[in-house]
């Protein structure tokens, strides 16, 4: 298994710029989650899906937009990119068993920078 | 969701035991208590997680008091390698399985 991957690594961005950010999960877990994690601060949700076709709001979603149309993809969306967007962006998923009194861990992709200049 | 605090920083040297403790006064029943481990320029990693009383793996132990209005982590002997932000979280098991990262406690191992 991958695991879970994000793609680009690294992006540069103008001011109103848009992109979108790709995250992909390839151990078939149901729930997916985006953070934004500034220098030196910790991670901060901003969307999450409990799956293919649910996304909810975190503590950060403005300015982003999110869509969960597989089970495998959770793509995060800047429509206009703004320098307090640069951050380093976390993709995470991890199993919901059926027994609601057990926790599953979450695994995080290895994170995309972003800055906007 | 609980909310939890946590030491900023830690200083401790090679081969000693580390203890990270976390309040977190408002947990819920359905709540366990999780920790994660940063590098930097990585996504957090899983270390241990418990409900109440002692959990211990390979990594870690966890120790939960039975009020469960704080919990310690408990590093063994650490190494260089050791030096990351230590994350301490409550996790809800009801409802929306919301994860909240607070600022963590940063770790430094000194030689």
């Amino acid at each position: 298994n991958a695991g879970v991957t994000q793609t680009p690594k690294f992006r540069i961005l103008k001011i109103g710029q848009s992109m979108t950010l790709q995250c992909a999960q390839d151990m078939n877990h149901n729930y997916m989650y985006w953070y934004r994690q500034d220098p030196g601060m910790g991670l901060k949700l901003i969307y999450y899906s409990v799956g293919a076709g649910i996304t909810d709001k975190g503590e950060v979603p403005n300015g982003y937009n999110v869509s969960r149309s597989t089970t495998e993809d959770f793509p995060l969306r800047l429509e206009l990119a703004a320098p307090s967007q640069t951050s380093v962006y976390f993709c995470a998923s991890n199993p919901i068993g059926v027994s609601a009194s057990s926790y599953n861990e979450q695994f995080f992709g290895p994170g995309t920078r972003l800055t906007v200049l | 969701l609980a909310k939890t605090t946590q030491p900023i920083s830690m200083d401790s040297y090679e081969g000693q035991e580390v203890n990270i403790t976390c309040s977190h006064n408002n947990i819920a029943t359905n709540d366990y208590i999780t920790w994660y481990q940063q590098f930097p320029s990585q996504g957090p990693r899983f270390i241990i997680q418990g409900y109440k009383t002692k959990v211990t793996n390979e990594v870690a132990s966890l120790f939960i008091p039975a009020d469960r209005k704080s919990s310690t982590l408990s590093l063994p002997r650490v190494s260089l390698s050791d030096t990351a932000v230590y994350y301490c979280l409550g996790v809800t098991t009801s409802g929306t399985y919301k994860y909240i990262f607070g600022t963590g406690t940063r770790l430094k191992v000194l030689a």
